[in-house]
């Protein structure tokens, strides 16, 4: 059974701070790593991908692969209140595209 | 571009009732997904549609729920009889054959059982 674990939170940062969300995963095979962002009565919609070890940046946000110890996190830098809001860490294995999601962490980010 | 659509967005019913949900995906997306979404948790993948063949649906309650992709575009989604414990929102996505990996949602369908 493959696990995706994430930290539930809450987690709280005031505004401008940088918030850090952890994502730990149990398939060694994984491949294909992505965070979503879900706001409360809304779908999850995609924010990074990554399928690499190392850092990826898009704009105020950074992902980070480590496959060797099966961890992913997600930086955020500059918190606003408009990324307050679930996020799902999503992991598949090669080729599949069949994505397992974490629980997910609420973040809140406090003006 | 018209994103995945579902219907209804709401139904509540009373358990040991029917209940069926409808998706449409992105035009020309192969693969089409339908996960349930349990209040405080993430997304569970219930069945895997590449056109209209079954891909993976180790995860469907087949006792229950069936669903169906006629012509590799729509799908539906039943449930018969519904629990308590099978009220969520039911999730649809779709994906193009070949691409990274991103999943399209739609808006999703929030299933109420008394």
């Amino acid at each position: 059974q493959k696990e995706v674990e994430q930290n539930s939170g809450p987690l709280s940062v005031p505004e401008g701070a940088i918030a850090s969300l952890n994502c730990t995963y149990s398939d060694r095979g994984s491949q294909s790593f992505f965070w979503y962002r879900q706001y409360s009565g809304k779908s999850p919609e995609l924010i990074m991908s990554i399928y690499s070890n190392g850092d990826k940046e898009d704009g105020r946000f950074t992902a980070q692969l480590n496959k060797a110890s099966q961890y992913v996190s997600l930086l955020i830098r500059d918190s606003q209140p408009s990324d307050s809001a679930t996020y799902l860490c999503a992991v598949s294995g090669a080729g599949s595209y069949q994505l397992t999601f974490g629980k997910g962490t609420k973040l809140s980010v406090i003006p | 571009e018209a994103g995945v659509a579902q219907s209804p967005r709401y139904k509540i019913i009373e358990k040991r009732q029917s209940v069926a949900f409808w998706c449409n995906p992105i035009s020309g997306h192969a693969t089409l997904y339908w996960y349930q979404q349990i209040l405080g948790q993430g997304p569970k993948l219930l069945i895997q549609f590449q056109n209209n063949g079954v891909v993976d649906d180790s995860q469907l309650p087949k006792d229950r729920f069936s669903a169906e992709r006629l012509k590799g575009v729509d799908s539906t989604l039943k449930i018969q009889p519904a629990k308590l414990e099978d009220s969520a929102v039911y999730l649809c996505a779709s994906r193009e054959l070949v691409n990274t990996g991103e999943l399209f949602f739609g808006e999703g369908s929030r299933l109420t059982v008394l």
